[in-house]
């Protein structure tokens, strides 16, 4: 079956500093993959996604490379801001017509000023 | 982006009592609609799958006739918990998908509701 793993958190970081969570998944064919953030007692927004090997996706200067060869998708971002203190889910999905997403179980991510 | 609300967002209940659920998506039609439920320090799970006019489809170990899933138009799914139980206490999350046949196509969250069962 689908499965990802990514770290875990808590991860704690101060303003302007870079950010690796790491992501890696194993799937049965071709998954496109996906990053969700969920900020403060909000639902879960999509924050970027790529569906093929080597894509690469970004948003909000967060950025994550489809790696088939590794099964890895980590999200990086060069600086982060307290603004981006939330929990991050890395998800992928295979769709063969059932379309469901298959998460991992999330990293808190707090920047401090 | 689309927009998906969940009503309400937190509801306390006595144990035994029934709780629904709305899950509507306000500007686009859904045809398909999913539940997951969040537990504490730990990813959603799949609650069940809804296709608008059809039985909602559940995943393994979930109780049908204790998640009751209705999908009844392209805008409102329904997710009643029966004879509800401490252990039901969780977060419930829904979202929604855009019509259409790419594997990749957007799903969209509600901002979520808590249930405790006292």
């Amino acid at each position: 079956g689908n499965s990802v793993t990514q770290m875990e958190g808590p991860v704690t970081l101060s303003e302007e500093a870079f950010l690796t969570i790491n992501c890696t998944y194993t799937a049965t064919g071709y998954p496109s993959l996906f990053w969700y953030v969920q900020y403060p007692g909000e639902g879960l927004q999509l924050l970027l996604k790529a569906t093929k090997a080597d894509d690469k996706g970004s948003n909000k200067g967060f950025e994550a490379t489809y790696r088939k060869e590794t099964t890895s998708f980590h999200l990086e971002k060069g600086s982060v801001q307290v603004s981006d203190s939330a929990v991050y889910f890395c998800a992928l999905i295979t769709g063969a017509g059932s379309y469901q997403l298959t998460f991992g179980k999330g990293t808190k991510l707090s920047v401090i000023p | 982006g689309a927009v998906v609300s969940q009503h309400p967002s937190r509801v306390i209940c006595k144990s035994g009592t029934s709780v629904k659920i709305e899950c509507r998506s306000l500007d686009f039609q859904a045809t398909t609609m999913f539940w997951y439920r969040q537990f504490p320090k730990k990813s959603l799970m799949l609650m069940a799958t809804s296709n608008e006019g059809s039985k909602a489809t559940y995943e393994q170990g979930v109780e049908k006739d204790k998640f009751l899933i209705n999908h009844a138009s392209l805008t409102l799914s329904t997710l009643t918990v029966t004879s509800a139980h401490p252990e039901d206490s969780s977060f419930y999350i829904c979202s929604a998908r855009t019509s259409g046949i790419a594997v990749d196509n957007e799903q969209f969250f509600g901002p979520g509701t808590r249930l405790t069962v006292l």
